[in-house]
């Protein structure tokens, strides 16, 4: 089954203990991309990649990094996290720029 | 910069009836595409319809409709005979470009009344 894969679904953590959320599809997509939401907000980018080593920033990607070592995978990492990086964040991919993207189920984060 | 408003933040319609939800962009770019989404309770986000700025008639998917107005810069939904299962945020989207990014509206709140 084509999916985008993201763990974990839930995480509670403590300001400044680092973090990662893993994304992985299984479509051979080229193009990833992190978005969170927040209520009234919609939804916002964080990072998104065009390719393995090719990654860029979105519209909030303070606080946040990304990696693409491998075409399937693409996480998020909060090397220092605070509380207003508590969201429900999205990782997402599509195959081209005409096709939609492809979400994961969320990871509701909550930093405390 | 481009960007996507939705000025509804929360909808009622009554069962069996249409609804139209709100979507304006505004871009200098000829070339974009605009998606709407789906999301239910349960937070997934699912993909409901796909119209490109060259497409010369507005995309329809089953009860779903685009109502695509170049001119006016609009790409409202349109969900025809409404039920329950209907009841979600939606979210209009849009892609600039090649591979870039894709932006998206704060969502409208849909509840369908039995």
């Amino acid at each position: 089954e084509a999916q985008v894969t993201q763990n974990p679904r839930y995480l509670i953590t403590v300001t400044g203990k680092k973090l990662t959320v893993t994304c992985s599809q299984n479509m051979n997509h080229e193009y990833m991309s992190w978005y969170r939401q927040d209520p009234g907000l919609g939804l916002r980018q964080i990072y998104y990649s065009m390719n393995v080593e090719v990654t860029d920033k979105g519209d909030v990607p303070e606080g946040y990094k990304v990696s693409r070592k491998e075409k399937r995978n693409f996480p998020l990492i909060l090397e220092s996290p605070s509380p207003n990086q508590t969201s429900l964040y999205f990782c997402a991919s599509r195959a081209d720029y005409n096709s939609p993207l492809h979400f994961g189920n969320g990871t509701r984060l909550t930093v405390t | 910069a481009q960007k996507i408003t939705q000025t509804q933040p929360g909808m009622f319609v009554q069962e069996k009836e249409a609804v139209t939800l709100d979507c304006t962009y505004d871009t200098s770019d000829p070339s974009y595409g605009l998606f709407w989404y789906k999301q239910p309770s349960s937070g997934e986000m699912i993909f409901l319809i796909y119209q490109g700025s060259y497409d010369q008639q507005n995309a329809t998917e089953g009860r779903y409709s685009l109502n695509f107005q170049k001119a006016r810069k609009s790409a409202n939904l349109v969900i025809s005979a409404s039920q329950l299962g209907d009841s979600a945020m939606y979210f209009c989207a849009m892609r600039l470009g090649g591979y870039q990014k894709v932006t998206f509206g704060t969502g409208t709140k849909l509840q369908v009344i039995p």
